[in-house]
């Protein structure tokens, strides 16, 4: 089965530093990866995707991932963070047409 | 354009009690999805509809939960006879086509089960 590893339950960082929120999933075969974001009082939005191609993966507001196949790692960063990045993430992964899994979410709190 | 709404916002009944909970999807989607988020749990995938294909009804926890998707629009989540257990935030999302697609959220359903 299907599941989703985020090691991070709350982050906490000043403004302007640098993020990697951590995601390992656990899947036997071709996967597609997501990070979700929901910010506060928001609905769930989709932050980025990688389904083949390039392994790093450049999303909206600044983000990025790395899938690293062999270490089964989805790794989220982001250079510098603001303090509107305040938000739950989400990793959540699929294969084919199967429902996703998501990951039990990090609390990023950014703080001036 | 509208995105997916929930209705109601927020729900309290009492234990043993139904409950029905509704979804309108992003028009013209043909997937639509179930969770459940309990604090601290992240998202729970409940029940997955496409198109006119039978449902992927794996995640749905006990025969207390049901759902339908009438018209291959919108969809009503009902739970009978509920639990305590069964409080959480419901959440509907759908997408263009099948689960590589970006799925859009809706609001959820707050259910408190006293």
């Amino acid at each position: 089965a299907q599941s989703v590893s985020q090691h991070n339950h709350h982050v906490i960082l000043s403004e302007a530093a640098s993020l990697e929120l951590g995601c390992n999933y656990s899947y036997g075969g071709t996967v597609n990866l997501f990070w979700y974001v929901q910010y506060p009082g928001q609905h769930l939005q989709l932050l980025l995707k990688y389904f083949s191609g390039d392994p790093l993966v450049k999303g909206i507001k600044g983000f990025e991932a790395e899938f690293i196949k062999s270490k089964f790692s989805f790794n989220l960063r982001k250079p510098s963070v603001q303090w509107s990045d305040t938000a739950e993430y989400f990793c959540a992964v699929n294969g084919g047409n199967t429902p996703l899994v998501f990951g039990k979410g990090t609390r990023l709190s950014v703080i001036a | 354009g509208a995105g997916v709404s929930q209705s109601p916002s927020n729900k309290v009944t009492e234990k043993g009690k139904d409950v029905e909970l509704r979804c309108d999807p992003i028009s013209g989607h043909t997937a639509l999805y179930w969770y459940r988020q309990s604090l601290g749990q992240g998202l729970e995938f409940l029940i997955y509809f496409q198109g006119n294909s039978a449902p992927d009804k794996s995640g749905l926890p006990s025969d207390r939960f049901s759902a339908e998707r009438t018209g291959g629009s919108v969809s009503t989540l009902t739970i009978q006879r509920t639990q305590q257990e069964d409080s959480a935030v419901y959440l509907c999302a759908s997408s263009v086509y099948g689960t590589r697609y970006e799925q859009y959220f809706g609001p959820g359903t707050r259910l408190t089960v006293t």
